[in-house]
């Protein structure tokens, strides 16, 4: 088995500041993802890693970068937090690209932006 | 673009109850999959489901891929499956984890 660690847990930020949020996997997996999960809506994917040194745009990565360590961390930064902003961003991983169906995800961190 | 469409929004039960959770999607997909999202907000997979029908436990998923449409079937509920629950799809194309996901149905037991 494995686990995915998302830090923190809960995260609370000023308008305009830079935050990033972490995330660890020993799955030894591939493929890592961030998605972004606003109140009563399904998720939407930022930015994936299909492998080391890889990176990805999503849907919805503008205002967001990137960052993938090594295999088992992979970054995001909120390049500017918005002003009431609020979300909860998930981070998954899978053994490689075309294997969805080992997808696990991250218990989330809390955004708030005041 | 891609559009997956659940119902109902939520739903209660009274414990021992059925439920049965919808999820139609707007073009052809590749694959499918249910989540479970807990009240803490993990999420954890219950079914990878191209096409038929499984089962796990109190759980059935059953995904019509020509008629883009999958069902979630949980039997004699209890209070314990409360959450939220999600369906994604993958595709047109590779099966990978770029999944398109719905808005969810959030499900309240009750003893």
């Amino acid at each position: 088995g494995g686990i995915i660690t998302q830090t923190p847990k809960f995260l609370i930020g000023q308008e305009g500041q830079k935050l990033t949020l972490k995330c660890q996997q020993n799955f030894n997996h591939d493929t890592m993802y961030w998605y972004r999960q606003d109140s009563g809506k399904g998720l939407r994917l930022i930015y994936y890693s299909i492998t080391e040194n890889d990176l990805q745009k999503g849907d919805l990565s503008e205002g967001y970068d990137a960052s993938r360590e090594k295999k088992s961390s992979f970054s995001l930064t909120v390049t500017s937090a918005q002003k009431n902003e609020m979300a909860v961003f998930l981070c998954a991983s899978s053994r490689d690209w075309g294997s969805a169906e080992t997808l696990y995800f991250g218990s989330g961190t809390r955004l708030t932006v005041l | 673009g891609q559009q997956v469409q659940q119902s109902p929004a939520s739903l209660v039960l009274q414990e021992g109850e059925n439920a049965e959770l919808q999820c139609n999607f707007s073009t052809s997909l590749n694959s499918m999959q249910w989540f479970y999202q807990r009240p803490e907000g993990s999420l954890v997979s219950l079914f990878y489901n191209p096409s038929g029908t499984k089962q796990s436990g109190r759980l059935t998923s059953t995904t019509v891929i020509k008629e883009r449409r999958s069902s979630l079937h949980i039997s004699s509920s209890q209070i314990t499956d409360s959450g939220t629950y999600l369906c994604a799809m993958d595709g047109p194309g590779a099966n990978t984890g770029k999944l398109t996901f719905g808005h969810g149905t959030i499900l309240r037991v009750h003893p």
